[in-house]
């Protein structure tokens, strides 16, 4: 089955605990992004990676940190949680590219930060 | 990337038409996407417009005005689980997608 899949779903944690929120696809798609989703705030982009070994920062980037080392993974990594970063992540990527293409979406991984 | 806009909150009744409007920027845009998105769950992929005009989809619809910036969601016969957020998202020059705050609508008896 086609997916996108994130973990943890659900994460309490507390400031300053470094954090990763993994992302992986098994559709071969090249494109990859994360989305932070806050109320009334819609999706922000934090980072995307058109290929492997190629990020670039979205709208929201800083706290953030991304890696794309193989084409199917793309974890998010908080380095030093703030409360600030509490929020709904989610996870999509694209496979004829994402101005053209649909987006898959991971199921979501809520984040808490004490 | 784009500028966004479409209404926070719409509500209608089951059975109703209701059009979900969203306006864009038209420099450097390429096309306009809609998701749907149920609480606490990831969006779904509902249409991509490049063209201009009327694109049918079963019970939902959706069109696009290149010139104008402006695109609608046409959702008829609705039904309670049409209750959901609709995101509108539009790309331009490059390949990212901007989505808009999302309209969240209410489908009551």
């Amino acid at each position: 089955e086609a997916q996108v899949t994130q973990n943890p779903r659900y994460l309490i944690t507390v400031t300053g605990k470094k954090l990763t929120v993994t992302c992986s696809q098994n559709m071969n798609h090249e494109y990859m992004s994360w989305y932070r989703q806050d109320p009334g705030l819609g999706l922000r982009q934090i980072y995307y990676s058109m290929n492997v070994e190629v990020t670039d920062k979205g709208d929201v980037p800083e706290g953030y940190k991304v890696s794309r080392k193989e084409k199917r993974n793309f974890p998010l990594i908080l380095e030093s949680p703030s409360p600030n970063q509490t929020s709904l992540y989610f996870c999509a990527s694209s496979g004829t590219g994402p101005n053209t293409g649909e987006l898959f979406f991971g199921e979501g991984s809520r984040l808490t930060v004490l | 990337g784009q500028n966004i806009d479409q209404p926070t909150e719409m509500t209608a009744t089951e059975g109703a038409i209701v059009q979900i409007n969203c306006t864009y920027q038209t420099s450097g845009f390429n096309g306009l996407f809609w998701y749907q998105q149920h609480a606490g769950e990831a969006p779904t992929f509902l249409s991509y417009n490049v063209l201009d005009g009327l694109e049918e989809k079963g019970r939902f619809s959706s069109f696009l005005s290149r010139s104008k910036g402006y695109s609608y969601l046409l959702l008829k016969e609705l039904q309670m689980k049409d209750s959901a957020s609709y995101l509108c998202a539009g790309t331009s020059g490059g390949y990212i997608p901007t989505f808009g705050r999302g309209t969240s609508l209410i489908v009551h008896p």
